[in-house]
């Protein structure tokens, strides 16, 4: 089955800097991508996806990049806040007729300092 | 904005006990799943509802958990004999393809 891995389980980032998060998975038919943000005490906030006939996509302040040659998915966010400390994880999802099969990483701590 | 709601926010039962957490999808969503995620650990995948059935089910959901759509707003996770490895806390999402949106969670904690 598929398993997903992140390569830092934490990382702490200057505000205003710019912040890259990694995930590495195994399955190469995966075709589909999310980034998830968790603070604290709550539930998975979507961010941005990407399909796997990708290699880029943009959002506000975050930039999803996917290199299927070597089954690695990057986050990057643009002049990082303190209110992007949280913890982040990548979803890989196999999608059939029937619903997606979700495999999460186990996430990377970002802590942002002043 | 529409978000999906998850009851009780906390719940503690005694080891052997049934629970059953609710969630309230996103009305227009067709797709539901169920996760959960042991304290400091990655959110793991238990089970996604589409068309009134279960479409994919992990390892994890086995014959002690169930879920239902016993009406046209709530998503039920039962578990029928809990045991302390069930502490965790579960969420809830729903999508209509792509976004997945998720709940605040239902901390359940088994003594």
């Amino acid at each position: 089955g598929e398993s997903v891995g992140l390569h830092l389980p934490t990382l702490s980032v200057q505000e205003g800097d710019n912040s890259i998060i990694n995930c590495a998975y195994s399955n190469s038919a995966s075709d589909y991508f999310i980034w998830y943000k968790q603070e604290s005490g709550k539930g998975p906030q979507f961010i941005i996806d990407i399909r796997s006939n990708m290699d880029k996509r943009q959002g506000q302040r975050v930039t999803v990049l996917l290199n299927k040659t070597v089954k690695h998915l990057s986050l990057q966010i643009a002049a990082t806040q303190p209110g992007d400390s949280a913890v982040y994880f990548c979803a890989v999802i196999e999608e059939d007729n029937y619903g997606q099969n979700f495999v999460f990483g186990p996430g990377t701590r970002l802590s942002v300092l002043p | 904005e529409p978000e999906v709601t998850q009851t009780p926010s906390h719940q503690v039962t005694q080891m052997g006990q049934e629970v059953i957490l609710r969630c309230v999808p996103i009305s227009n969503h067709l797709y539901f799943y169920w996760y959960r995620q042991i304290l400091g650990q990655k959110v793991e995948f238990l089970v996604s509802f589409y068309n009134n059935e279960i479409s994919e089910k992990s390892e994890i959901f086995d014959d002690q958990f169930s879920v239902e759509r016993p009406d046209g707003s709530n998503f039920t996770l039962k578990i029928r004999s809990t045991k302390l490895e069930d502490s965790a806390m579960y969420f809830c999402a729903s999508s209509f393809k792509p976004e997945q949106y998720f709940g605040p969670g239902t901390r359940l904690t088994v003594t």
